[in-house]
């Protein structure tokens, strides 16, 4: 267990509709990182949030979006979702910057 | 950011055997990372090993960092079939503060049979 938390485990919807996925960090962590994980791309760095504030963007799409909330768990949000948005999506947390990180078990979307 | 790339994409070996795998990067680092991940769970952070390091260890596993050549290895010992997942290195470079991240490559997908 990596101390950080997901929710849901699981999540399935339709094209066009919008989810909310939360991750709790580690105690004491204040970075967040999203990634996503398909079958094609791999293991792709969506958002980095350290303490509240944006520090890093990856690959990620308009209609998505994130934020860190002051106590610290982080919210990623997915608009508009179209069938390849299907995917893993993980949260990870680090107490500073990127040097280890700790990832979340996870929450895998279907898009149908 | 610049991302690691592992070698073989893939390694199928018996219990009890030796498993290397390779990672290659383009530029400076401060510290090169690997992380495993089994079937459809979250990664786990297997070693960090900073850019004056040449060699740590850690249980069954050793791993090498070579910055002249760019280059780093991880060898697991007399392997278990619970080693079997995928292993991503992550070669890092902190530019100051908290920013920067990690770009994960395909990995090696490592299998070991019983």
């Amino acid at each position: 267990d990596s101390g950080v938390t997901q929710t849901p485990k699981h999540l399935i919807t339709a094209t066009g509709q919008r989810v909310t996925l939360r991750c709790s960090p580690r105690s004491g962590d204040l970075s967040v990182y999203w990634y996503q994980q398909s079958l094609d791309q791999g293991l792709q760095f969506l958002i980095q949030y350290y303490n509240g504030e944006e520090r890093a963007k990856g690959n990620i799409l308009e209609r998505f979006s994130a934020q860190q909330f002051p106590d610290l768990h982080s919210e990623l949000n997915l608009s508009s979702l179209e069938l390849g948005d299907s995917a893993l999506y993980f949260c990870a947390s680090s107490v500073f910057g990127p040097e280890e990180q700790f990832f979340g078990p996870g929450t895998r979307l279907t898009v149908l | 950011s610049q991302q690691g790339e592992e070698d073989p994409q893939a390694l199928s070996i018996q219990e009890g055997e030796n498993a290397t795998m390779n990672c290659s990067y383009k530029t400076s680092i401060n510290n090169l990372q690997w992380y495993r991940q089994n079937s459809g769970r979250g990664l786990v952070h297997l070693i960090l090993i900073r850019s004056n390091e040449r060699e740590k260890h850690s249980g069954r596993l050793r791993v090498t960092l070579d910055t002249s050549k760019k280059s780093s290895s991880l060898l697991i010992t007399a392997s278990r079939a619970a080693d079997t997942a995928s292993y991503f290195c992550a070669p890092y470079m902190n530019y100051g503060g908290s920013q920067g991240n990690l770009i994960f490559g395909k990995g090696t997908k490592l299998s070991v049979k019983p």
